[in-house]
Parts: structure tokens; C-alpha cells; sequence
């Protein structure tokens, strides 16, 4: 059974870049089938999609936000890890990591952490 | 202003069906297999449906999804108090080279 847990951030100041990292336990990241994804939902909204990599390095960004992200993956540590420049109070979200499958016309995330609270405040 | 667009809120009695639309454009629904999240209050979101209509193991089979062109819909039959949550339907989009999501849908149980 695969898990996922997400680092507790701390508080944010912004202007701040947030980084973030999501530890895997009974898989490894390594696996080439999957995309390690990093999601997010603001209090009382939708969920947001921001980014995913490969065990290659490749990645994909939510265009909104490609100016300011950054993910990338450490095998050795079966670790993907987030970081998000210039931090804002609009930033303020409950952050999930999640595994993603990606196929011929489909794509979706079948295991997902249980999500950390980032606050932007000064 | 969510790139899918879902009712944001339907109810029912136990034991009632209810569904849920989702609706797309031809980047999006049109090009590639839907999803469908099901987010219990202060919990992560859940895969409840993924492409289109397919369940995961655990997921009880009075949840089944549909696409039709660039839409989509999740049903829910019998209809229980557990059911109460906010789904999602998600899908990629090709133009935007991005996954995207509905704005989500709160299920209410009466």
C-alpha cells in the first residue's frame, strides 16, 4: 500500500518562497509508470492542479503558475518536492501531493497525502 | 472561474439517485477520459470514478460515471448519509497542457 506525506511547512511570510516536501512509503518514486504530482485547494475553494514530474526529471506546470514553480524528485530519498516563489496571502491552501497515472487519453491521481495547511501571514 | 463547470450543489433523500454534471469543451472532455473525486469534509480528495466510468477497488458500485462528447456525468444510486461530500470531475486539457478541474459540487443528504 502506497503513502504519501506531505511536510508541514511552518508559516510563510510573504514575498517568501515555500518549499515543500512529500515523502513516499511502500513505493518507490522511481517506478516509471507514475507522476508525482503537487495539488492544492484555497479555504472554501476548488482543488487546483499545480504540477507533476517523472522519475526522469520531466515535469508539467499549471500555466498560471510556471513563472514561480519549481518541482523536482529525489530517488535516493523516494522524495518529490515543491518550491513556490514569491508567496502571497493568495497562496494560502491546503497542499496535497498525490500519484498520478498517465496513459493514452487518460490521466488521474490515484493515491493522494492527507494534505498541509500553508498559511501566508506576516 | 473553473475550467469545468458543475452544479454547486444537489440533495436527495436516502435511497435516491442524483447526478452530477460536469461540462467541458473539446480540449478538455472532448480529447481525454474524466475523473471524479469524491472530498468528505476535512478529508483529501478520494479517486471515486477514473476514465469515465471505472471504479477503483473499494469504491461500491452504486457510483458509476458517463461521458458524452464534452460532457460528463456521475450518478449516485441509493443514495446514503456518508455520500454527503463535494465531487469533482477532473480531466486534461490539451491546450492548456494542464489538469483541469470542475469547481466541485456539494452533495447534500436530506
Amino acid at each position: 500500500q502506497v503513502h504519501l506525506k506531505e511536510s508541514v511547512p511552518g508559516l510563510v511570510k510573504p514575498s517568501e518562497t515555500l518549499s515543500l516536501t512529500c515523502t513516499v512509503s511502500g513505493g518507490s518514486v522511481s517506478s516509471g509508470s507514475y507522476y508525482w504530482s503537487w495539488l492544492r485547494q484555497a479555504p472554501g475553494k476548488g482543488l487546483e492542479w499545480i504540477g507533476h514530474i517523472r522519475d526522469s526529471g520531466s515535469t508539467n506546470y499549471r500555466p498560471s503558475l510556471k513563472s514561480r514553480v519549481t518541482i523536482s524528485i529525489d530517488t535516493s530519498k523516494n522524495q518529490f518536492s515543491l518550491n513556490l516563489t514569491s508567496m502571497t496571502t493568495a497562496d494560502t491552501a491546503v497542499f496535497y501531493c498525490a500519484r498520478g497515472l498517465w496513459g493514452a487519453y487518460y490521466y488521474y491521481m490515484d493515491v493522494w497525502g492527507k494534505g498541509t495547511t500553508v498559511t501566508v501571514s506576516s | 472561474q473553473s475550467v469545468l463547470t458543475q452544479p454547486p450543489s444537489v440533495s436527495g433523500t436516502p435511497g435516491q439517485r442524483v447526478t452530477i454534471s460536469c461540462s467541458g469543451r473539446n480540449s478538455n472532455i472532448g480529447s481525454n477520459t474524466v475523473n471524479w473525486y469524491q472530498q468528505l469534509p476535512g478529508t483529501a480528495p478520494k479517486l471515486l470514478i477514473y476514465s469515465n466510468n471505472q471504479r477503483p477497488s473499494g469504491v461500491p458500485d452504486r457510483f458509476s460515471g458517463s461521458k458524452s462528447g464534452t460532457s460528463a456525468s456521475l450518478a449516485i444510486s441509493g443514495l446514503q448519509s456518508e455520500d454527503e461530500a463535494d465531487y469533482y470531475c477532473a480531466t486534461w486539457d490539451v491546450s492548456l497542457n494542464a489538469y483541469v478541474f470542475g469547481g466541485g459540487t456539494k452533495a447534500t443528504v436530506l
